[in-house]
């Protein structure tokens, strides 16, 4: 059965204090690994999609990477704007369901 | 900028009447999916469609969960009887294709008392 693992759970961090976020997978056939930012009351916003092992995607202060069990996103020198709960996704097997792990909650404290 | 509009943003009813929520898609993406997300359990998928064609809906209680799409700008998704258990917040996703990136709704809130 496909799964999606997020850790840590919630994680705190000080403005400009460096940490990554772990999704770690089990997949047939991964077809995709895609990265999303919730904010409070809204729907999940697209981030990033990572296809295949040593793939790396940058977004401003975000960087996504993939190996073939999980995938890492850095946050560098975060700011009290990155606060949010980050979600992972996979996509493969015989089917298109994305499926999505619990997230990580992050805040970063002024 | 294109967004995945739902109806309606917040709703409570009690236990057993139906409750239909509504989604319409971004212009031009031919794949929806309707979320489900609980503190508990997350982001779980309860059906999707191509081009207007259920693909899956495996994920919802079939005797009171259906999954619609009239038309390209309309998908409905109702629950009849509803029950507490349903308290959740629904998500409605679209996407060019089936590998593509998903835009999501900002959700319905809905109350089963």
């Amino acid at each position: 059965e496909d799964q999606v693992t997020q850790s840590p759970e919630a994680l705190r961090l000080q403005e400009g204090e460096s940490s990554s976020l772990n999704c770690s997978y089990t997949v047939s056939g991964l077809r995709g690994l895609f990265w999303y930012r919730q904010d409070p009351g809204k729907g999940p916003e697209f981030l990033f999609t990572l296809y295949s092992a040593g793939e790396e995607k940058e977004k401003e202060r975000l960087k996504a990477t993939l190996t073939k069990k999980e995938s890492f996103l850095h946050i560098t020198a975060p700011k009290p704007e990155d606060s949010a709960t980050y979600l992972c996704a996979v996509r493969g097997g015989a089917t298109n369901k994305l499926i999505f792990g619990t997230g990580t909650l992050l805040a970063v404290q002024p | 900028d294109a967004r995945v509009t739902q109806t309606p943003r917040d709703k409570v009813t009690e236990m057993g009447q139906e409750v239909t929520m509504r989604c319409q898609p971004i212009l031009g993406h031919n794949t929806v999916f309707w979320y489900r997300q609980t503190m508990m359990q997350g982001l779980e998928l309860l059906a999707y469609f191509r081009n207007r064609a259920p693909l899956d809906d495996s994920g919802m209680p079939k005797d009171r969960f259906s999954a619609e799409m009239p038309d390209a700008t309309l998908a409905t998704l109702k629950i009849q009887p509803s029950e507490p258990r349903d308290s959740a917040v629904y998500f409605c996703a679209s996407g060019f294709e089936l590998g593509s990136p998903l835009h999501f709704g900002n959700g319905t809130r809905l109350t089963v008392t």
